[in-house]
């Protein structure tokens, strides 16, 4: 089966870095894709990682190692409208590049003054 | 990108009864996904929607509880079926278009 981990909980400042992990178990593997999700809102897409290495979209970005199932989320200049629930994704192997996607169960970012 | 909306934004229903989402995106896609996301959870997929054929579900959802409707590449209707409490959920309909993924803003229901 599928399963992907991430942190429940993450807190920090105003201005700093936070780094959100992913580690994932999938039959196939297709890409790991990030969304962001305010309280109340519709998730949005973030960023997208096929390959290994990392891509860079303003102040966020984001890492996949595929060797070593894992991804991670980087946002730099953290600012109290980045607080929210961050969920790392991935395609399902069955649905090849038909949208399918299976969630983890979100890490809530808490940005704090 | 796309733009999606559904209907109702919101509802709050008395166990036993159904209701129906409505989702319309504003261009033509082959696919139409919906998703459940009970409180403080994760989003779960319900269903595949291709337009012309059977909806294709996902293990522990059924077509007589979560009937689903692709009458064209640009709607969907999601019916919650003969509802209990645990059917409170947020149900958001999503397309994927140009590598990336759009959600509408979701439907919460409350069954009471």
């Amino acid at each position: 089966g599928q399963s992907l981990e991430q942190p429940s909980e993450v807190t920090a400042v105003e201005g700093a870095i936070v780094q959100i992990n992913c580690t994932y178990q999938t039959s196939g593997f297709y890409g790991l894709s990030w969304y962001q999700q305010h309280d109340g809102g519709a998730p949005t897409f973030l960023s997208y990682n096929a390959l290994d290495g990392l891509e860079e979209t303003g102040r966020f970005s984001s890492f996949l190692s595929r060797s070593d199932s894992y991804g991670y989320l980087l946002l730099q200049e953290l600012q109290m409208k980045d607080s929210a629930s961050y969920f790392c994704a991935v395609r399902d192997r069955g649905s090849g590049n038909t949208g399918k996607l299976i969630f983890g169960q979100g890490t809530t970012l808490q940005v704090k003054p | 990108s796309a733009v999606i909306s559904q209907k109702p934004s919101r509802d709050i229903c008395q166990r036993g009864t159904s209701l129906t989402i409505q989702c319309q995106v504003d261009s033509q896609v082959t696919m139409m996904f919906w998703y459940r996301q009970q409180p403080g959870q994760s989003l779960t997929l319900i269903a595949t929607a291709n337009q012309g054929s059977e909806a294709t579900y996902e293990s522990g959802f059924v077509i007589d509880k979560f009937p689903i409707s692709r009458p064209n590449l640009t709607f969907s209707t999601l019916t919650v079926s003969n509802m209990s409490p645990e059917d409170s959920s947020i149900y958001l309909c999503s397309v994927e278009t140009e590598g990336e993924q759009y959600f509408g803003p979701g439907t919460r229901l409350t069954v009471t």
